[in-house]
């Protein structure tokens, strides 16, 4: 079945610094890409996702890219704010199915 | 307009007993997940409903977990009985139809399995 990977696991930036955060995904019909925000005690929220169809979305200071080739997708946090502190999840969700596989998420901490 | 809401939002039982976890999706949407994360691993999918239908069930670990969605509102997930590794963030999420809508989360139930 589909597998995601995420990396790194954890990233400490400081408050202004870009942070990247890089997926893999194993199926190749996979055609949705989104990508989670978890702060500490809420919800995963959508903050960004990307079609397979595209190559780069843009949303203010994020930005995702997906290589379909390479089978890899990234997300980009401009100008980092401490309250961009909070766990993110990439997703692929494949053709075949709804559901989504998740990697296993990136802590974020940007310090000021 | 309310979110997915989930119920409770911690449970502690101890190994052998019985929970059941309930999810309230957004009203009007026919979509409704489970997922689970066990601590420090990723959000893994259980199963996916449409409307009172299960579509997709393949990621239920076993028969111990069993899932319902009467009527096509809300939904109910029990485990029987509950074993250590069952503890986990049990979310549930809902979204309308269509590829590539947006599933919305629940909080989430923390469930402790002593």
């Amino acid at each position: 079945g589909e597998n995601v990977e995420q990396h790194p696991s954890t990233l400490s930036v400081q408050e202004g610094d870009s942070a990247v955060i890089k997926c893999t995904y194993s199926d190749s019909a996979s055609n949705y890409f989104p990508w989670y925000k978890q702060e500490l005690g809420k919800r995963p929220q959508l903050i960004i996702d990307i079609r397979s169809n595209v190559g780069e979305k843009k949303d203010q200071r994020i930005a995702v890219t997906l290589n379909k080739t390479a089978k890899h997708f990234s997300l980009h946090i401009t100008e980092t704010q401490p309250e961009d502190s909070a766990v993110y999840f990439c997703a692929a969700r494949n053709q075949a199915g709804t559901a989504l596989i998740f990697g296993k998420g990136t802590t974020l901490s940007v310090s000021s | 307009e309310a979110g997915v809401t989930q119920f409770p939002s911690h449970s502690v039982i101890e190994k052998g007993q019985t929970v059941t976890l309930r999810c309230d999706p957004i009203s009007g949407h026919d979509n409704l997940y489970w997922y689970r994360r066990v601590m420090g691993k990723e959000i893994k999918f259980l199963l996916h409903f449409v409307k009172e239908s299960k579509q997709d069930e393949s990621g239920m670990p076993n028969n111990r977990f069993l899932a319902e969605r009467t009527g096509g509102t809300y939904s109910t997930l029990k485990v029987q009985p509950a074993e250590l590794e069952d503890s986990g963030v049990y979310f549930c999420a809902s979204s309308l139809g269509g590829r590539y809508n947006e599933q919305f989360f629940g909080p989430g139930t923390r469930l402790t399995v002593l």
